[in-house]
């Protein structure tokens, strides 16, 4: 079986400082690693995926994750935080590139 | 507009009662997948085609849901005999066919209120 976990439901950071939405994850074999958002009113956007190689992966955005296999985190970063980027997070994992298995999401809460 | 598109948006039904929702995915996507969500949770995976085929099917996805992408174009989830628990955000999403990418494009949802 094969999933994530989001331990925070909400996060909040004031503008212009750093921020990070917690993911970690559960699977046999290699993971397949993903992050997308939610903004209010609009469908699911693709932010960025881990599959192989480089563990810092860059996204759309400003966004960035880093794959930490010893702790199985996918925790996702932004060196900088817009009121822009307020909307809800989603981390997901596959094993199969299709069948994504979904955590809960975090809703970001970015105030000026 | 050349996204996922989804119809209708909102579906209010009887307990009991069948729907259909129709899904358009981008038109270069020979890949299209359904997802379920509820309030307060993630997406969930019912099903995805490869152009007409349907390759996968979730274990959890009850006998009154079937889906069908005949011409292997817009796609159609239909309930029978809706229940309550049915009451969900209907997720719609294409993407090219490569190996394992998990790019999506998602569609904005059809909300089903089952009454």
């Amino acid at each position: 079986a094969q999933s994530v976990a989001q331990p925070e439901d909400q996060v909040n950071v004031a503008e212009g400082n750093p921020l990070t939405v917690k993911c970690t994850y559960s699977v046999s074999g290699n993971p397949y690693l993903f992050w997308y958002v939610q903004y209010p009113n609009r469908g699911l956007q693709f932010l960025l995926k881990y599959i192989t190689g480089d563990n810092l992966v860059k996204g759309s955005y400003g966004f960035e994750a880093e794959f930490n296999k010893s702790q199985t985190s996918f925790h996702l970063k932004k060196p900088s935080a817009l009121v822009s980027d307020s909307a809800l997070y989603f981390c997901a994992v596959s094993n199969s590139g299709y069948a994504l298995n979904f955590g809960k999401g975090t809703s970001l809460l970015v105030t000026p | 507009d050349t996204g996922v598109s989804q119809n209708p948006r909102h579906k209010i039904t009887k307990r009991g009662q069948n729907v259909t929702f129709r899904c358009d995915p981008i038109s270069e996507h020979n890949r299209l997948y359904w997802y379920r969500q509820t309030l307060g949770q993630g997406p969930e995976f019912l099903t995805y085609f490869q152009n007409e085929a349907q390759l996968e099917k979730s274990r959890l996805l009850s006998d009154r849901f079937s889906a069908e992408r005949p011409k292997g174009s817009f796609s159609t989830l239909e309930i029978q005999r809706t229940e309550q628990g049915d009451s969900a955000m209907y997720l719609c999403a294409s993407s090219y066919r490569q190996a394992n990418t998990g790019e999506l494009f998602f569609g904005e949802g059809s909300r089903l209120t089952v009454l």
